[in-house]
């Protein structure tokens, strides 16, 4: 069984671009969640989808951030325009509906704006 | 809300020892999941165990336990004798019984195993 996967491993582009980062979660989980990790804030919760519909953004930093789940086996995040201190590792986790059910996280993306 | 607290920035243990990292949490349902997960230096987030808070045993997984003290809302990590390879970040989670399984994360704790 395949799991989450995240693409890209790395991106490297300038401030003022747009980056999409791109995640599939694993087949029969209903909820899909984008992490932002950094040193200096930690892991922080950007936003979580259940059944591809949001329900809670309210971590999403500010209007240059925008996550879409159009089906059930893709989502995005997309940062326009990017700046430097988006600089961080972006994780997609999913998982699906049940208590006992853990989080499975992708192996993250690492962004760098310069 | 929920929240996770961890206060143990940074511990160390003598390889082949047993440590114990803190976890703490606070939530008004009376449902709830309970997980902790390594991160090692690769970055990867691996799932390690899990406790229901309806669960009367203690979870176990191997070298890792879960002190599960629901009165006093701790789900404290214990690993067995200790590796070289336990050395990580260890985050202790928490997943709410509602609608969209919110899961909340603490700040994490950096574990360092000596030979």
């Amino acid at each position: 069984d395949a799991g989450v996967i995240q693409s890209p491993r790395h991106e490297v582009t300038e401030m003022g671009q747009e980056v999409t980062l791109r995640c599939k979660p694993i087949s029969g989980h209903n909820s899909l969640f984008w992490y932002r990790q950094t040193m200096m804030r930690g892991l922080e919760l950007l936003i979580y989808f259940n059944n591809n519909v949001p329900i809670d953004d309210s971590g999403m930093p500010e209007d240059r951030f925008s996550a879409k789940m159009p089906n059930a086996s893709f989502s995005t995040l997309k940062i326009q325009p990017s700046e430097p201190r988006d600089s961080a590792v972006y994780f997609c986790a999913s998982t699906r509906d049940g208590l006992n059910s853990p989080l499975h996280f992708g192996n993250g993306t690492r962004l760098t704006v310069t | 809300a929920q929240k996770i607290t961890q206060t143990q920035p940074g511990m160390f243990v003598q390889e082949k020892e047993a440590v114990t990292l803190d976890c703490t949490y606070d939530t008004s349902d009376q449902s709830y999941g309970l997980f902790w997960y390594k991160q090692p230096s690769s970055g990867e987030m691996i799932f390690l165990i899990y406790q229901g808070s309806y669960d009367e045993q203690n979870a176990t997984e191997g070298r890792y336990s879960l002190n599960f003290q629901k009165a006093r809302k701790s789900a404290n990590l214990v690993i067995s004798a200790s590796q070289l390879g336990d050395s990580a970040m260890y985050f202790c989670a928490m997943s709410p019984d509602n609608y969209g399984q919110n899961f909340v994360f603490g700040p994490g704790t950096r574990l360092s195993v000596l030979p």
